[in-house]
Order: structure tokens, then C-alpha cells, then sequence
């Protein structure tokens, strides 16, 4: 079993639709969490980071974190096509180290 | 602002070639530095980090290694390429002063092809 799942996708949504994103882990001694967005070719820039449970709102991102159930959520409203982009979560185990899903891809179709 | 760099953003190599990454940071001082590999569907793979000059860790043993000449500066080597070698080669640095997130942040990749 890995210690991240994430569903790959793809993700097809029209514009304007709520998308949400997910990540189980196994892990329970993960506390910092981060989605990160990554554009085809490109390196992954980061979008959101929380510690511990409960949600952390960025404009059109929320980030939700629910450790009794090992499970992160990324929710974006009002998607948008620039949206499109392959979703990385990523938490911490411990020292230096961050465990990656391996990705979500989202279609925002206009 | 910190800025990261890699480069070349492309590199088609033969087989048993060497090969030289190079991957600089700027606008920050003493940062810990990783080299990640990214194949299809299977996420970023750690290969190594380094938290001082010429201070190395090694996560995967391969083909494969790393040094850091300089506090800004990380390599990533290889003496002989290999077909499974290929895949898109990602830098990224932390501020080691950050408490408790281990939040990274990715340069623009390079991405290699061994034929």
C-alpha cells in the first residue's frame, strides 16, 4: 500500500464548476500538508500548505484536512480553464522529507 | 525574492553518456537543496538533499549522484546513462530556517531522454 493515494484522473469539469481534489494517507504521523499546482513541462509551484486538521481558504482554494479520517482535500470554486493542470499533494513525515501523490490531472473545459 | 534555476530545460543523451544537471538558488542563504525525478504516474521520487556544502543524503541507490560545490550551486551526475534514467529532473530548495513545514519549492525541471 503506499503511503499516498491519489487518484489520477483525469478530471473533466465545465467552467465555472466546483472541483474537488483528494488524497488518502496511511501514515498518522503526517501533520503538514501541501497541494501543489503543475502546469504540463513544468515544475510544480506550491498553492496551499496546512498543519494539523481543519480548513485554510485561499480565494478561489480551500484546503481541508481531516486526520482522524487520513484524509486532504483540495476544493476550488468557480474553475477556471488557466485551472487545468496536474494537483500534487504532499505531507511531511518527518525530517527533509515530503511524500508525494502521484498527481491529480484536472480538464477545465471553457 | 528567492528565484531557482535549472538548467538545460531539455537534454537528449545516448546511452552510457555522462551527464551534468545543474541547479542554482537565489535571494536566500544556506538553503537545503533536493534533487526529485518525476516518471509518468508515479509521482515525484526524492533522489537526493542536502543541507550544507558538500553535505549529501542519498534516498535511492542508482545510476546516480550529487554535489554541492558551492551554498547555492547543487549537481546532479552521472557517469554513464542509462534507457531508465530518463524522466523530468527536479530541483528544489527549502529555507532551513522555516519551523516545522518542510514546504519546497520546485525550479522549472529538466527533462531528459536517454536513447
Amino acid at each position: 500500500q503506499k503511503e499516498v493515494e491519489q487518484d489520477p484522473g483525469p478530471l473533466s469539469v465545465p467552467e465555472g464548476a466546483i472541483v474537488s481534489l483528494n488524497c488518502t494517507y496511511s501514515n498518522s504521523a503526517f501533520q503538514y500538508f501541501m497541494w501543489y499546482r503543475q502546469y504540463s513541462r513544468k515544475g510544480p509551484e506550491l498553492l496551499m500548505y496546512t498543519y494539523s486538521s481543519g480548513n485554510k481558504e485561499d480565494g478561489r482554494f480551500t484546503a481541508q484536512v481531516d486526520k482522524s479520517s487520513k484524509y486532504i482535500s483540495l476544493f476550488i470554486r468557480d474553475s477556471q480553464p488557466s485551472d487545468s493542470a496536474t494537483y500534487l499533494c504532499a505531507m511531511n513525515p518527518g525530517f527533509q522529507k515530503l511524500v508525494f501523490g502521484t498527481g491529480t490531472r484536472l480538464l477545465v473545459s471553457p | 525574492s528567492q528565484t531557482i534555476h535549472q538548467w538545460p530545460a531539455t537534454l537528449v543523451q545516448p546511452v552510457g553518456s555522462p551527464l551534468s544537471l545543474e541547479c542554482t538558488v537565489e535571494g536566500t542563504s544556506n538553503p537545503n537543496l533536493y534533487w526529485y525525478r518525476q516518471a509518468a504516474g508515479r509521482g515525484l521520487q526524492l533522489l537526493f538533499y542536502s543541507v550544507g556544502i558538500g553535505q549529501i543524503s542519498s534516498e535511492v541507490p542508482q545510476n546516480l549522484s550529487a554535489s554541492r560545490p558551492q551554498d547555492r550551486q547543487f549537481i546532479l551526475s552521472s557517469k554513464k546513462l542509462l534507457l531508465s534514467d530518463s524522466g523530468f529532473y527536479l530541483c528544489a530548495w527549502k529555507s532551513p530556517g522555516e519551523a516545522g513545514t518542510d514546504t519546497q519549492y520546485f525550479g522549472p525541471g529538466t527533462r531528459l531522454t536517454v536513447l
